[in-house]
């Protein structure tokens, strides 16, 4: 079965220090990548997405994501968090035809004044 | 764009009462639409998949009878939780897939919280 995982629960950095999260994925096909963040007490919102073409993708906010497809991983990067990055973020894939989104379980991400 | 809303933000309602849910995609049309719980500091648990004019498609664990779901326009879905319980108290998300096309991106509504006494 198709699977997302993610390999940092919890993440707590200083400001301006550099951000790398972790998201592996299991499925040979073709993929639709995304991830996700959710921000205290408020919904979920897109910060960016991979569908082709360029594997290095930039999102809102200054992040960026790098699909490697060998490695089936689609990292996501920031190089200078911010107190305000203070959020949930969910990696989640679309396998193939399928609609359904496959979710990775989070990581929660705090920033230190 | 691409904007979801969800009414209501947050109910109470008493164990054996049934709770409706809309969802609807303010400024496109959506053919399928998705419905979520989320429990505290978890990611989301798909619960079913919504298309418009056709049955839902319940995932596994998932009790049709207990979660009724209906699409009945393209741009309003509505989830009904039946005789509710106090295990039914959570955060129920829906989303709204953009149609057409080979590549599917869904739009997130603000969350349903509801409270089950």
């Amino acid at each position: 079965a198709q699977s997302v995982s993610q390999h940092n629960h919890h993440v707590i950095l200083s400001e301006a220090a550099s951000l790398e999260l972790g998201c592996n994925y299991s499925y040979g096909g073709t993929v639709n990548l995304f991830w996700y963040v959710q921000y205290p007490g408020q919904h979920l919102q897109l910060l960016l997405k991979y569908f082709s073409g360029d594997p290095l993708v930039k999102g809102i906010k200054g992040f960026e994501a790098e699909f490697i497809k060998s490695k089936f991983s689609f990292n996501l990067r920031k190089p200078s968090v911010q107190w305000s990055d203070t959020a949930e973020y969910f990696c989640a894939v679309i396998a193939g035809n399928n609609r359904k989104l496959i979710w990775g379980l989070g990581t929660s991400l705090a920033v230190n004044p | 764009g691409a904007v979801v809303s969800q009414h209501p933000s947050w109910v109470i309602c008493k164990s054996g009462t049934s709770v409706k849910i809309e969802c609807r995609s303010l400024d496109f049309q959506a053919t399928t639409m998705f419905w979520y719980r989320q429990f505290p500091k978890q990611s989301l648990m798909l619960m079913a998949t919504s298309n418009e004019g056709s049955k839902a498609t319940y995932e596994q664990g998932v009790e049709k009878d207990k979660f009724l779901i209906n699409h009945a326009s393209l741009t309003l879905s509505t989830l009904t939780v039946t005789s509710a319980h106090p295990e039914d108290s959570s955060f129920y998300i829906c989303s709204a897939a953009t149609p057409g096309g080979g590549s599917y991106e869904q739009y997130f509504g603000p969350g349903t919280r509801l409270t089950v006494t």
